[in-house]
């Protein structure tokens, strides 16, 4: 298995441009999720989805838009990227409780480094 | 959501056991309580998780106090390959999938 894959790893971006952040797993997981991660800061919720179809928001979700058409992919999209949106985004994916009994664990990728200029 | 409190940065020397507290004092009876740690330039990896006993893995031990308002996470024999930033993260058993990190603690391990 491959686990949490995410393209691209680094990306640098001019103010008001669009772009995708791609997400997939390989392991059959119905919950998907996004973060991104400040400078010294722990990760915030952007974006989650429960299953292909089902999206909703997280913590920080202005200015991205999500979409679940696959249980294998969860795209981040930056409609318009501002200076603020530099960061690193993490993906992850999980089994949800509805696996088995009590809370599974959820697998991360590597991250994607997104500087906006 | 119930909140924890971690210190903010320990230190241990190699190959000696670490102890890294964790207070909730608000949790519920329904929150699980996970550990994820974060290896430098990598995205989180988890570590363990437990509900009120004591539980132990290939990577760590959780310590549960009995009244469930703080655990601790043991790590038998540090090695460099342990210096992360360790969150401690409750999850509640009504099917919230949410994870929410505080600032963690920041593990140094000196050779």
């Amino acid at each position: 298995n491959a686990g949490v894959t995410q393209t691209p790893k680094f990306q640098v971006l001019k103010t008001g441009q669009s772009m995708t952040l791609q997400c997939a797993q390989d392991m059959n997981h119905e919950y998907m999720s996004w973060y991104r991660q400040d400078p010294g800061m722990g990760l915030r919720l952007i974006h989650y989805s429960v299953g292909a179809g089902i999206t909703d928001q997280g913590e920080v979700p202005n200015g991205y838009n999500v979409s679940r058409s696959t249980t294998e992919d969860f795209p981040l999209r930056l409609l318009s990227a501002a200076p603020s949106q530099t960061s690193v985004y993490f993906c992850a994916s999980g089994r949800g409780f509805t696996a088995s009994p009590g809370p599974n664990e959820q697998f991360f990728g590597p991250g994607t480094r997104l500087t906006v200029l | 959501d119930a909140k924890t409190t971690q210190p903010n940065s320990m230190e241990s020397n190699e190959e000696e056991p670490v102890h890294l507290p964790c207070n909730h004092s608000t949790i519920s009876g329904t929150d699980y309580i996970h550990w994820y740690r974060q290896l430098p330039s990598q995205g989180p990896e988890y570590v363990i998780h437990g509900l009120t006993s004591n539980v132990n893995n290939r990577m760590a031990s959780l310590a549960i106090a009995e009244d469930r308002k703080s655990s601790t996470l043991i790590l038998h024999r540090a090695t460099l390959r342990d210096a992360a930033v360790y969150y401690c993260i409750l999850r509640d058993l009504a099917g919230n999938e949410k994870l929410t990190f505080g600032t963690g603690t920041r593990l140094t391990i000196i050779p």
